[in-house]
């Protein structure tokens, strides 16, 4: 069965910097990979989805993940952080039996 | 609009009763999950659905038990609970095959004492 795994459970930058969050999968077949938003005492939230039509793929709020096959990565950025950014980040595939496994989260904190 | 919806959003119980967390979509999909999260481990899955009357053990199943008897609704029922058991469970749903994503409901706060 396919995973994740997520690098670093808490990421902290300053507002106006680079956003990188890592996801590595693991697969021998191309994946369904997905990056879910989660927002104080909320339920998740897609925010963008990896297509196979493109390896650069853009999501909601300025987001964008790029899939790199050779690495088996799929992280995640954004060009300049906002306040509004801080909440916990999921990485998650899609089995060949319709099954979800998410990583194990990394909590973004927005420094002022 | 469709929705997932979840209830109750908030429940305390006991060490040793019968809980049973609902769940409701209205997407019409087949595929329907039940998640737990606690600190450090992420999203766990505890069973899932592909259609009526069909379930499945995820990797954090003992017990828990779901039941699918028709599209709408897995509810999830806690046998008699744990304090172990002390967590916040999403429901979620998806259609069949390829790339489509899960949708989520907000999530039910248990809490056993």
């Amino acid at each position: 069965a396919q995973s994740v795994t997520q690098l670093g459970s808490h990421v902290s930058v300053s507002e106006g910097a680079l956003v990188l969050l890592r996801c590595n999968y693991s697969s021998s077949v191309p994946p369904y990979l997905f990056w879910y938003v989660q927002y104080p005492n909320q339920g998740l939230q897609l925010l963008l989805k990896y297509t196979s039509a493109a390896t650069l793929v853009k999501g909601i709020n300025g987001f964008e993940a790029e899939f790199k096959k050779s690495e088996t990565s799929f992280h995640l950025t954004k060009p300049s952080a906002h306040m509004s950014d801080a909440a916990e980040y999921f990485c998650a595939v899609r089995n060949r039996d319709d099954k979800i496994i998410f990583g194990k989260g990394t909590r973004l904190h927005i420094l002022p | 609009d469709a929705e997932i919806t979840q209830s109750p959003r908030h429940k305390i119980t006991e060490t040793g009763r019968q809980v049973t967390l609902a769940c409701h979509q209205t997407w019409n999909h087949n595929n329907m999950f039940w998640y737990r999260q606690d600190l450090g481990h992420g999203l766990r899955l505890i069973h899932y659905s592909y259609g009526v009357q069909d379930t499945n053990k995820g990797e954090v199943s003992d017990g828990y038990s779901v039941s699918r008897s028709n599209t709408e609704d897995l509810p999830l029922t806690l046998e008699s609970a744990a304090s172990s058991q002390t967590s916040v469970y999403f429901c979620a749903s998806s259609a069949r095959g390829g790339n489509t994503e899960a949708f989520f409901g907000q999530g039910t706060r248990l809490t056993v004492v």
